[in-house]
């Protein structure tokens, strides 16, 4: 059974940085894009960044863009997002989801980031 | 890169049918049939219903259908269940590899 676990959130500080992974099993991972998407609390989710299967192709939400890097290890089978320059508004679950067909057809379930002061 | 828009509630008695709209625009919605839907239960991770507007992922009921007009989408759930109860999002390709969610829609089950 394909399988995502996120791992890395945590507490940090405003202007801080932290690096989420995401451990992909049960599945051929090089082929697929993978996404992250994020949820901050009570509200709906949000489309966070996106890699093809080599990492050749990029692209990121424009409230991220320059502050977070989406990068995978084809070898590890894990997907990561290093943030920085955190913000208070960055406080959220973060999901990181397989994609297929323009589809988000597998998901982790979530790790927390929670940025304060 | 707007959020498409979707109504914040929608509601729906036992047996019946609910449609959930989402509209974007000629640059979303309207241009391409790469828009999918996804239910949330409370304290869950979303779970894929529908891609490319209108196929199900196997498994999924087929009292999940969704269909577009234009720059607008919809998901349609007939037969009403208490289990459907959950936060519905749509979710499209926007151009320039990146993608868009709609705000998401609660549906309450009467």
């Amino acid at each position: 059974e394909a399988q995502l676990v996120e791992s890395g959130g945590g507490f940090v500080q405003p202007g801080g940085s932290l690096r989420l992974s995401c451990a992909a099993s049960g599945f051929t991972f090089s082929p697929y894009w993978m996404l992250w998407v994020r949820q901050a609390p009570g509200k709906g989710l949000v489309w966070v960044s996106r890699m093809n299967s080599d990492g050749s192709t990029i692209s990121y939400a424009d409230s991220v863009k320059g502050r977070f890097t989406i990068s995978r290890d084809n070898a590890k089978s894990t997907l990561y997002l290093q943030m920085s320059s955190l913000r208070v508004d960055d406080t959220a679950a973060y999901y990181c989801a397989r994609e297929s067909y323009y589809a988000l057809e597998v998901w982790g379930q979530g790790t927390t980031v929670i940025v304060s002061s | 890169q707007s959020a498409l828009t979707q109504p914040p509630s929608v509601s729906g008695s036992l047996g019946q049918s609910v449609t959930i709209s989402c509209t974007g625009s000629s640059g979303d919605v309207g241009s391409y049939n790469r828009v999918s839907w996804y239910q949330q239960p409370p304290g869950a991770a979303p779970k894929l219903l529908i891609y490319e507007v209108t196929n199900r992922p196997s498994g999924v009921p087929d009292r999940f259908s969704g269909s577009k007009s234009g720059n607008t989408a919809s998901l349609t759930i007939s037969g009403l269940q208490a289990e459907d109860e959950a936060d519905y999002y749509c979710f499209s390709y926007a151009g320039s590899y990146t993608m868009v969610f709609g705000g998401g829609t609660k549906l309450t089950v009467l």
